[in-house]
C-alpha cells in the first residue's frame, strides 16, 4: 500500500518568514509533485521532479522552490511567506516507468500565513 | 497552454439519479485521463481512468467515456448513494518531458440529496 506523508497536517506563519513543507513516500516511485489546491481554481502545480537531483516547474512556480536530495524524499520552499500563499498544498508521488500513472496524494498541508 | 475545462463546479441530484461532470482538453497530444474523488478533509483519490485507445470504460457504478475528436470526457455515476459527495477532478495526461505531468480541471462539487 502506497504511503505518502507530509510533515505537518497544519502550518500558521508571519509573513516574510521561510517555510519548509516536506514529502516522503515509500514506495521508490521516480515522479514526485508538489500542488496547491484553492476553492474553484482545483490543482494547480507548482513544481514537479522527476528523479534526484531533477526538477521541472510547474504552472504556478513563483515564489517556491524545490528540493530533492533523496528519491524518497521532495521538499516544497518558501522563502519568504506572503499572505496569497495561504492555501492548502498536496503533495503526490508517480511511478514512471512507461507512465503516466495515477498519482498517490499526501494528506495535505493547511497553510495559512497571516 | 495546456488546460483542461470542467463542468459543472457544483451539481446536487437526488439519491438514486444519475449524475454527469464533464471535461475537454485542449492539448491533442493527450493519452491518459484519470478521476480523482476527494472526499471531505481527505486526500484526493484516483476513481478511475482511461487511455485513449478505448472509449468507454465502466467499473461498477461510475464509467467513463472519452471522444478523442471532440478532446472531451466525462464521468457518469449511476444510482447515486450518499458516499459519492465529494469533489472530483477530471485530469489529463501525456508523456511529454521526462515526467507525467498531469493537468487538473477545477473541481465539481457534487451533493447527493437524500
Amino acid at each position: 500500500d502506497v504511503k505518502v506523508t507530509q510533515s505537518s497536517r497544519y502550518l500558521v506563519k508571519r509573513t516574510g518568514e521561510k517555510v519548509f513543507l516536506e514529502c516522503v513516500q515509500d514506495m521508490d516511485h521516480e515522479n514526485m509533485f508538489w500542488y496547491r489546491q484553492d476553492p474553484g481554481l482545483g490543482l494547480r502545480l507548482i513544481y514537479f521532479s522527476y528523479d534526484v537531483k531533477m526538477k521541472e516547474k510547474g504552472d504556478i512556480p513563483e515564489g517556491y522552490s524545490v528540493s530533492r536530495e533523496k528519491k524518497e524524499r521532495f521538499s516544497l520552499i518558501l522563502e519568504s511567506t506572503s499572505t496569497n500563499q495561504t492555501s492548502m498544498y498536496l503533495c503526490a508521488s508517480s511511478p514512471s516507468d512507461r507512465g503516466p500513472y495515477e498519482q498517490y496524494f499526501g494528506p495535505g498541508t493547511r497553510l495559512t500565513v497571516t | 497552454g495546456e488546460n483542461v475545462e470542467q463542468h459543472p463546479s457544483t451539481l446536487s441530484v437526488q439519491e438514486g439519479d444519475s449524475a454527469v461532470i464533464k471535461c475537454t482538453y485542449s492539448d491533442s497530444a493527450s493519452n491518459y485521463f484519470p478521476w480523482y474523488k476527494q472526499e471531505l478533509g481527505k486526500r484526493p483519490q484516483l476513481i478511475i481512468d482511461i487511455r485513449s485507445n478505448v472509449g468507454e470504460k465502466k467499473d461498477q457504478r461510475i464509467a467513463v467515456t472519452l471522444n478523442k475528436t471532440a478532446k472531451h470526457f466525462s464521468l457518469h455515476i449511476t444510482e447515486t448513494q450518499p458516499e459519492d459527495s465529494a469533489v472530483y477532478f477530471c485530469a489529463a495526461s501525456s508523456m511529454r518531458s521526462s515526467a507525467s505531468k498531469i493537468i487538473f480541471g477545477s473541481g465539481t462539487r457534487l451533493s447527493i440529496r437524500p
